[in-house]
């Protein structure tokens, strides 16, 4: 079955602090999301981005599906951007969506 | 819109009961839903599929006699574990998508502890 890897598996910064978060995969997808789960363990949608860029506020996400990478951009850091974020995969030929081992981010006040 | 709600999102049983969770789609269809489960500080596994009408589809290691899913009509899908046991604690997340789109919603997950 398809590989999901993310990158870094922890990340500590200061507020204002920019960071970029990493999902390999290991095969062609038709669904690539991003995920936050906050604290209380709800998972909160990022991003829908099998292929291309798109943007929301501090956020942006790239995925580049022929080198089978994405990217998440969080700028201007604060602390409610904290907790753990998750990407998952769907391939070519079921709707189920696998996960990566996730990045858990910290942002120090 | 695609809001998903799990009820409860807490519960405690004693070991040898069995514990029915519930996941409604509360403004679309949900033609496919979803169930997780998710042990502390690691990432979401996935255990079944199910179609709305249909049979679930187990992930390989998940006992479907012990986890059992209803998928019943196309706003609501259940799960049960059935005798539970300590080692069945955990968290259980469910998600649910709609004929032609691949994106997936999460419903706020319900925590069994099962003393």
């Amino acid at each position: 079955g398809i590989q999901v890897e993310q990158s870094p598996p922890d990340l500590i910064l200061q507020e204002g602090a920019n960071s970029t978060l990493r999902c390999n995969f290991s095969d062609s997808v038709n669904n690539l999301q991003w995920f936050h789960q906050n604290p209380w363990g709800q998972l909160i949608n990022l991003f829908y981005i099998p292929s291309g860029t798109k943007q929301n506020g501090r956020l942006s996400a790239t995925t580049v599906a022929t080198e089978r990478y994405s990217l998440l951009y969080i700028s201007s850091s604060q602390t409610t951007d904290s907790g753990v974020y998750f990407c998952a995969v769907g391939g070519s030929s079921a709707s189920k969506i696998i996960f990566g081992s996730g990045t858990r981010l910290s942002i120090r006040p | 819109g695609a809001v998903v709600s799990q009820h409860p999102s807490w519960v405690i049983c004693k070991s040898g009961t069995s514990v029915k969770i519930e996941c409604r789609s509360l403004d679309f269809q949900a033609t496919t839903m979803f169930w997780y489960r998710q042990f502390p500080k690691q990432s979401l596994m996935l255990m079944a599929t199910s179609n709305e009408g249909s049979k679930a589809t187990y992930e390989q290691g998940v006992e479907k006699d012990k986890f059992l899913i209803n998928h019943a009509s196309l706003t609501l899908s259940t799960l049960t574990v059935t005798s539970a046991h300590p080692e069945d604690s955990s968290f259980y997340i469910c998600s649910a998508t709609t004929s032609g789109r691949n994106e997936q919603f999460f419903g706020p997950g319900t925590r069994l502890t099962v003393l």
